[in-house]
């Protein structure tokens, strides 16, 4: 069975910090890892992903995430916070050629701005 | 192009009631979800669909019916609503393999 645990479910950083989320999965088969980001009031959006290949991926709006096979993480982050970065993350995993195309949503980790 | 759409945005329900949220993409994905989204625990799959006809139960299915006659609607119902069913309900798709899912805007469903 598959599933991620996203540590911490608040983080608070100042404008112009680094923003590091932090996501761990557990997956018997090789994953598909995602984060999604979610501003007040809408639905979710695809912010990255991975599939197979380079495990730096990159993002809109500046994010990052590496894909750490050996610490089964899937960390997301981004060099300079701005305001409008605020919103609720989600990291999640699916399985690799899966015919299901389901997906296992983490908790969620809500990004505060501090001007 | 509308995407993917969810009716109503907002609901309010009493005990008992009978409640359809309604969700319609124009993409002719394969794959449909629905997904309830509570304060500590993320999102939770309900059921989920492969194609028109094919539906299947997700994490949390009890209390909730779907139907899928036509690729680009899938309803959710609730047959008997329950506070413990007030929650934001978002539906999304999917193209078949891709893995990559599309969300709605949701439905902000509160049961008294």
């Amino acid at each position: 069975a598959q599933s991620v645990t996203q540590l911490g479910s608040h983080v608070s950083v100042s404008e112009g910090a680094l923003v590091l989320l932090r996501c761990n999965y557990s997956s018997s088969v090789p994953p598909y890892l995602f984060w999604y980001v979610q501003y007040p009031n809408q639905g979710l959006q695809l912010l990255l992903k991975y599939t197979t290949g380079a495990t730096l991926v990159k993002g809109i709006n500046g994010f990052e995430a590496e894909f750490k096979k050996s610490e089964t993480s899937f960390h997301l982050t981004k060099p300079s916070a701005h305001m409008s970065d605020a919103a609720e993350y989600f990291c999640a995993v699916s399985e690799q050629d899966s015919s299901a195309s389901k997906i296992i949503f983490g908790s969620g980790t809500r990004l505060s701005i501090r001007p | 192009d509308a995407g993917i759409t969810q009716s109503p945005r907002y609901k309010i329900t009493e005990t008992g009631r009978q409640v359809t949220l309604m969700c319609h993409q124009t993409w002719s994905h394969s794959y449909m979800f629905w997904y309830r989204q509570d304060l500590g625990h993320g999102l939770r799959l309900i059921y989920y669909s492969a194609a028109a006809d094919i539906t299947d139960k997700g994490e949390v299915p009890d209390g909730y019916v779907v139907s899928r006659s036509k690729t680009e609607n899938f309803p959710l119902t609730l047959e008997s609503a329950t506070r413990s069913q007030t929650s934001v309900y978002f539906c999304a798709s999917s193209v078949r393999g891709s893995n990559e899912q599309y969300f709605g805007p949701g439905t902000r469903l509160t049961v008294t």
